[in-house]
This record gives structure tokens, C-alpha cells and sequence, in this order.
């Protein structure tokens, strides 16, 4: 099945700075990459996807790139805000029918004022 | 609309109680999924359905059950509390397996 890792695990950054999230995924059929976004004692939401006849999306300060060669994607957030500041889940769908995806175990991100 | 809810908010149970976990969805979605979150951790697929009177296993079924009889229902199954599901558990929908996964508030599940 579906394994998706995530690294690091913590991440520290000053106000300002950029913030790099990367993922590997082990299903060379996987299609569908979506980035969550969980705040302290909330509900995870959706911040950016990407499918797999896609290189690199962006909305705003935040991108995604995706590298299916190497089995991996990458989330950056330029210009970090405090409210940025969250764990960040990214996912993989599975093969064969892509009914669900397979999350990682996530990334604390602390943005320091 | 509501979006997706779940009840209850909080619960306590004592080992080998049994107990059910409600969720529903008002945005006629055909795909709903339950997941665990266990402190500091990921989110672990439990069941999904595909649509009404389909389910099937995630990464963690065991101890678990579901149903899906209508689209907006899909409650879970607690079955003989252990306090291994000791858990917040999130349910949540979208319209395919392949699109945006809208979350409900979670229920936080203490077994003592």
C-alpha cells in the first residue's frame, strides 16, 4: 500500500523566512497530492493540491512542487506569518482507485515574531 | 450549510463499553471517511465509504465498524472500548476520493 513520509518533523523559522516541507510517497500510481493545514485544537483544512500532469502550482505565498521521477513533493511558504504557524499534513492518494488518500504524520511549524 | 458535523464534542468511556460516533454532511458528498489523530501524531484512515451502502477498511479498522445507508450518514462503531482508541476522531467528506476532504470538528474519545 500507500507510504507517505515527511520531513523534518519540527520546524523552526523567524518571522519572514521561507519554510520548506518536503514528502516522499512510495506508489509510483499515486496522482493527487494534497497540503493540510492544522491549527492548535482545530479541524485540518485544505491549503493547496496538486495532480500529477502538474509541476509546480502556487497561490499566493504558498507553493507546491511535485517531482514524480523521485517520488516526491514539496510544500514552501514564503514570507512567514505567526498565523502560519501550524502542523502541516501532506497526502498521497492510493492505487488502484484512488478513493482515498494516505496522509504523513505531519510537520510542527513554529513562526518566531 | 453546516458543513460537517459530529456529536458528541467529548466523551469518557469505561473499558469494554461500546458507544457510536455520529457524523453527517448537508453538501450531498458521495465519499466519507473517518480518521484517527492521536496525540502529536498523523491522521489514520479508519473506514471510508464511497457512497451510500458501500464501505470499505482503511489503514486501522480493527475494533471499529461503519455504515453508510444514506449519503449524509456515516456513523462509526466503537465496539468493547480499549483505551489503545483513546483518540480524537475526525470524520469527513468530499465529492471524490481525488478532491478537497472538508473535516468535522472532531470528537475527543478518553477510554479509562
Amino acid at each position: 500500500g500507500e507510504n507517505v513520509e515527511q520531513h523534518p518533523s519540527t520546524l523552526s523559522v523567524q518571522e519572514g523566512d521561507s519554510a520548506v516541507i518536503k514528502c516522499t510517497y512510495s506508489d509510483s500510481a499515486s496522482n493527487y497530492f494534497p497540503w493540510y493545514k492544522q491549527e492548535l485544537g482545530k479541524r485540518p483544512q485544505l491549503i493547496i493540491d496538486i495532480r500529477s500532469n502538474v509541476g509546480e502550482k502556487k497561490d499566493q505565498r504558498i507553493a507546491v512542487t511535485l517531482n514524480k521521477t523521485a517520488k516526491h513533493f514539496s510544500l514552501h511558504i514564503t514570507e512567514t506569518q505567526p498565523e502560519d504557524s501550524a502542523v502541516y499534513f501532506c497526502a498521497a492518494s492510493m492505487s488502484p482507485s484512488y478513493d482515498k488518500v494516505i496522509f504523513g504524520p505531519g510537520t510542527s511549524l513554529s513562526v518566531i515574531p | 450549510n453546516a458543513g460537517v458535523t459530529q456529536t458528541p464534542k467529548f466523551r469518557i468511556l469505561k473499558i469494554g463499553q461500546s458507544m457510536t460516533l455520529q457524523c453527517t454532511q448537508d453538501m450531498n458528498h458521495n465519499y466519507m471517511y473517518w480518521y484517527r489523530q492521536d496525540p502529536g501524531m498523523g491522521l489514520k484512515l479508519i473506514y471510508y465509504s464511497v457512497g451510500a451502502g458501500i464501505t470499505d477498511k482503511g489503514e486501522v479498522p480493527n475494533g471499529y465498524n461503519v455504515s453508510r445507508s444514506t449519503t449524509e450518514d456515516f456513523p462509526l462503531r466503537l465496539e468493547l472500548a480499549a483505551p489503545s482508541q483513546t483518540s480524537v476522531y475526525f470524520c469527513a467528506s468530499s465529492w471524490w476520493g481525488t478532491n478537497e476532504q472538508f473535516f468535522g470538528p472532531g470528537t475527543r474519545l478518553t477510554v479509562l
